[in-house]
């Protein structure tokens, strides 16, 4: 069974800095990787995804991830963190072409002026 | 992108009344839709998938009686949450698949539902 792990439940960085929250999966084949963000009264919106190819994906609002097989990790990042990026980071694998998603726990951002 | 709605945004209801949850999508039709269901401070799990047109598959757990899943047409699924207790008190998100756009999930933003 497909499972994904976000290490950090609660991550806070200042305004300016870099980030990166990480993400682990387990999955039998190759897999469908996804990020997703939440902000308080709006929808999940999709940052970005990785479903083959380069393994390092650009997004949307300046983020990107990196998908490493060996460590089973598609870690997101971005250089320098805006107050408006704080929110809710989800990591999700996908099966069946990426539309049967399982969610990590999720990391919550919060940006120190 | 393709925006995705739900109604109502917020629901209160005494246990043992039942509930209906909608989810539109807007300005594409979506022969796939899922609800999810999110505790507080965890993550989301798929409650079923909807396929427009025939029975809901459920995932293993939920209970289809007491979560019922109507996809009659291409831009409305509904979920019903029958006889609540104040355990069913939960946000309810539901997603749908826009075909011919990389197959990406678009997201409602979310129904709370709190049960007396």
């Amino acid at each position: 069974a497909q499972s994904v792990t976000q290490p950090d439940i609660h991550i806070t960085v200042s305004e300016g800095a870099s980030l990166e929250l990480r993400c682990n999966y387990s999955y039998g084949a190759t897999p469908y990787l996804f990020w997703y963000v939440q902000s308080p009264g709006q929808g999940l919106q999709l940052l970005l995804k990785y479903f083959s190819g380069d393994t390092l994906v650009q997004g949307i609002k300046g983020f990107e991830a990196e998908f490493k097989r060996s460590q089973s990790s598609f870690n997101l990042r971005k250089p320098s963190v805006h107050w408006s990026d704080a929110a809710e980071y989800f990591c999700a694998v996908g099966s069946d072409a990426g539309n049967m998603l399982t969610f990590g726990g999720g990391t919550r951002l919060m940006v120190k002026p | 992108g393709a925006v995705v709605s739900q109604h109502p945004s917020r629901v209160i209801c005494k246990s043992g009344t039942s509930v209906k949850i909608e989810c539109r999508s807007l300005d594409f039709q979506a022969t796939t839709m899922f609800w999810y269901r999110q505790f507080p401070k965890k993550s989301l799990m798929l409650m079923a998938t909807s396929n427009e047109g025939s029975k809901a598959t459920y995932e293993q757990g939920v209970e289809k009686d007491k979560f019922l899943i109507n996809h009659a047409s291409l831009t409305l699924s509904t979920l019903t949450v029958t006889s609540a207790h104040p355990e069913d008190s939960s946000f309810y998100i539901c997603s749908a698949l826009a075909g011919g756009q990389g197959d990406e999930q678009f997201f409602g933003p979310g129904t709370r539902l709190t049960v007396l």
